[in-house]
């Protein structure tokens, strides 16, 4: 079963630009999660889509955006880009619908550096 | 609002010996969630161990357990026989009640990172 995936690894962006990250879950999977990883923060929950629809959202401002298509992939788009969201940015999937011994599968991150 | 706290930013351990990692937690739910994921240099997190609330026995998986202390809010970590391969950062998560169904996001400690020296 292929993991979980996300697109690009790596990207390196200018300050006031946007930026679309992908997340490809693990086949079967429904629930795509979002974090943001960065040394001073920590990890950080940024958003949950279940079934094309948001069902949980962090502490982040109106920049950072999600969705999620009917195949279950997600994209997340931060715009207007600030020096302070370089971060690793983490895409978790889960089956997301009521097993108890659900587990969340994360992907490799993208490495996102704003300049 | 649930809050996770690694008290430990760096530790180290020789190989095959053993070594436990700290974890505090604060929620006010009476059921919830906890678990320990490693993140090697790959960056990948991989769940090592988890822990349901109202499951008083301590999880364990092969060399790794956990010292699950429900009143103390407290769930470490042990690592036995400690093997090159476990150096990574280890981050201590929990999540609310409704995790795997309504709810699925988890609250993450800073976490520790572990050097396993030969």
């Amino acid at each position: 079963k292929a993991g979980v995936t996300q697109t690009p690894r790596y990207l390196i962006k200018t300050r006031g630009q946007q930026v679309t990250l992908s997340c490809s879950p693990i086949s079967g999977h429904r629930s795509v999660s979002w974090y943001q990883q960065t040394p001073g923060q920590g990890l950080q929950f940024l958003f949950e889509y279940f079934s094309e629809t948001q069902r949980n959202k962090g502490n982040f401002p109106g920049r950072f955006s999600g969705r999620q298509f009917s195949n279950s992939r997600s994209e997340m788009n931060v715009s207007t880009l600030e020096l302070g969201d370089s971060a690793l940015y983490l895409c978790a999937s889960s089956e997301g619908q009521g097993r108890v011994n659900t587990e969340a599968f994360f992907g490799q991150g993208t490495r996102l550096t704003v300049v | 609002a649930q809050t996770v706290t690694q008290s430990q930013p760096e530790m180290s351990v020789q190989e095959a010996e053993t070594v436990t990692l700290s974890c505090t937690y604060d929620t006010s739910e009476n059921n919830y969630y906890l678990f320990w994921y490693k993140q090697p240099p790959s960056r990948q997190m991989i769940l090592v161990i988890r822990q349901e609330a109202y499951k008083q026995q301590n999880a364990t998986e092969n060399r790794f357990s956990v010292n699950f202390q429900k009143a103390a809010k407290s769930f470490s970590l042990k690592i036995s026989d400690s093997q090159l391969g476990d150096t990574a950062m280890y981050f201590c998560a929990s999540a609310g009640p409704n995790y795997g169904g309504s709810q699925g996001n988890l609250i993450f400690g800073k976490g520790t990172k572990l050097s396993v020296k030969p």
